[in-house]
């Protein structure tokens, strides 16, 4: 069975600094990569997806993710976080077939002054 | 844009309550999916359709039920409410062919 691991179950961080978030799955076969966002008292959004191809994928809001076959992980960046950044970010993967996902237990990112 | 709209944003109930929660999209999705969120747990899939009356259980499918009648509305159904029931639940769907979900506001839902 797949699983995701978000290594961290929160990440503080000042303004205007770099982040990254990481995320880590098992899976015995290809997987679909995506990261997810919640902003307090919202739904998710989707950030970005890894489905093929380059293995540096942009994302909306200034994020990126890298998709790493050999250490099976996908981890989010952002070089210059914000203020409005500050929100729970979910990793998921796809092998399940009818577009289910699999979530991480997400990582709180808390951007301060 | 895609919209999915789920019935309430906050419900209380009672323990031993028949309930139902509601989620409609507007984009013609064949697949629809329930999830309950709950802190440090992430996202936990209860139940997902494929097509109408089409259901498949997820990952913790116990003490709940679904109904999908129309290819827009897709219902959790909680036959028997709990206090180990008290969620956050999502509404997701996703259009053919396409492994993005769209998610509604979520149902904060009390049992006491």
């Amino acid at each position: 069975a797949q699983s995701v691991t978000q290594l961290d179950s929160q990440v503080p961080v000042f303004e205007e600094a770099p982040v990254e978030l990481r995320c880590n799955y098992s899976s015995s076969v290809s997987v679909y990569l995506f990261w997810y966002v919640q902003y307090p008292n919202q739904g998710l959004q989707l950030l970005l997806k890894y489905l093929s191809g380059s293995t540096l994928v942009k994302g909306i809001n200034g994020f990126e993710a890298e998709f790493n076959k050999s250490q099976t992980s996908f981890h989010l960046r952002k070089p210059s976080v914000h203020i409005s950044d500050t929100a729970e970010y979910f990793c998921a993967v796809s092998d399940r077939g009818y577009s289910t996902l699999t979530f991480g237990k997400g990582t709180m990112l808390l951007v301060s002054p | 844009d895609v919209k999915v709209t789920q019935s309430s944003r906050y419900l209380v109930k009672r323990t031993g309550e028949k309930v139902f929660l509601e989620c409609v999209q507007d984009m013609d999705h064949e697949n629809m999916f329930w999830y309950r969120q709950d802190p440090g747990l992430g996202l936990r899939l209860i139940y997902f359709s494929y097509d109408v009356k089409m259901k498949e259980k997820g990952d913790i499918p116990e003490g709940y039920s679904v109904s999908r009648e129309k290819k827009e509305r897709f219902s959790l159904i909680l036959e028997s409410a709990s206090t180990n029931q008290t969620s956050m639940y999502l509404c997701a769907s996703t259009p053919p062919l396409s492994f993005e979900q769209y998610f509604g506001p979520g149902t904060r839902l009390t049992v006491t």
